[in-house]
């Protein structure tokens, strides 16, 4: 298994508070990823990153924003968690590009109540 | 963007029965890729396949990208492939269709 680690892996938070969601790998892979995924959604890109503080949105980005300040770490932001910010969040990582083989990792479960 | 669609999108089988899944992608694709989703949330990745066929265990897939349809085949079904499975088209960046469920019946 590819080492991609997220924390925290669960969280419940409330509407209006700030939330940070940590993405972790190993292998250094230059391309890293968030994605969220909602019933009937399947897996929707919201921001991704291409090095260090190299970033661009991806399909669902509102409300969201990322940081990258090294290598091995990929930071998710919600400035002011919403209800509809509940989802599931996974990371991902790739080495050549965003069409290359990505590896996931476990996700977290975020609950804005 | 690219539209994927996939179907079914349940399937019930009884354990040792064989299973075709299929995908559908809306315009030419660069890359495609097969995931499984464990029913605990993993996403592991089966096959990059953007033409041809290949071989993983019970596990095939083949992709005829001028057609722009993939199948994936599910030989011998055991419990453990019950989870979701993804069907991934990629222009760029990857593009997830609904998935399909497939449970496992012992």
């Amino acid at each position: 298994d590819a080492g991609i680690t997220q924390s925290p892996r669960h969280k419940v938070t409330e509407t209006g508070t700030p939330v940070t969601l940590r993405c972790h790998q190993t292998e250094n892979h230059r391309y890293m990823y968030w994605y969220r995924q909602d019933p009937g959604h399947g897996l929707r890109l919201i921001h991704y990153s291409y090095g260090v503080k190299d970033t661009d949105k991806g399909e669902v980005s509102d409300g969201y924003s990322v940081s990258r300040s090294k290598t091995e770490d990929f930071l998710l932001t919600l400035e002011s968690a919403t209800s509809s910010q509940t989802s599931v969040y996974f990371c991902a990582i790739s080495d050549q590009g965003p069409s290359d083989t990505q590896y996931f990792g476990p996700g977290t479960r975020l609950t804005v109540l | 963007g690219i539209q994927v669609e996939q179907s079914p999108p349940d399937l019930i089988l009884q354990e040792g029965a064989n299973s075709t899944l299929r995908c559908n992608f809306s315009d030419s694709v660069n890359n495609l890729q097969w995931f499984h989703q464990n029913p605990w949330g993993q996403l592991i990745n089966l096959f990059y396949i953007p033409s041809g066929t290949k071989q993983n265990g019970r596990l095939s897939a083949t992709t005829v990208a001028t057609e722009r349809y993939s199948l994936l085949y599910i030989s011998s079904s055991q419990t453990t492939d019950s989870g979701v499975y993804f069907c991934v088209g990629s222009q760029g960046n990857l593009i997830f269709g609904k998935g399909t469920k497939l449970s496992v019946k012992p």
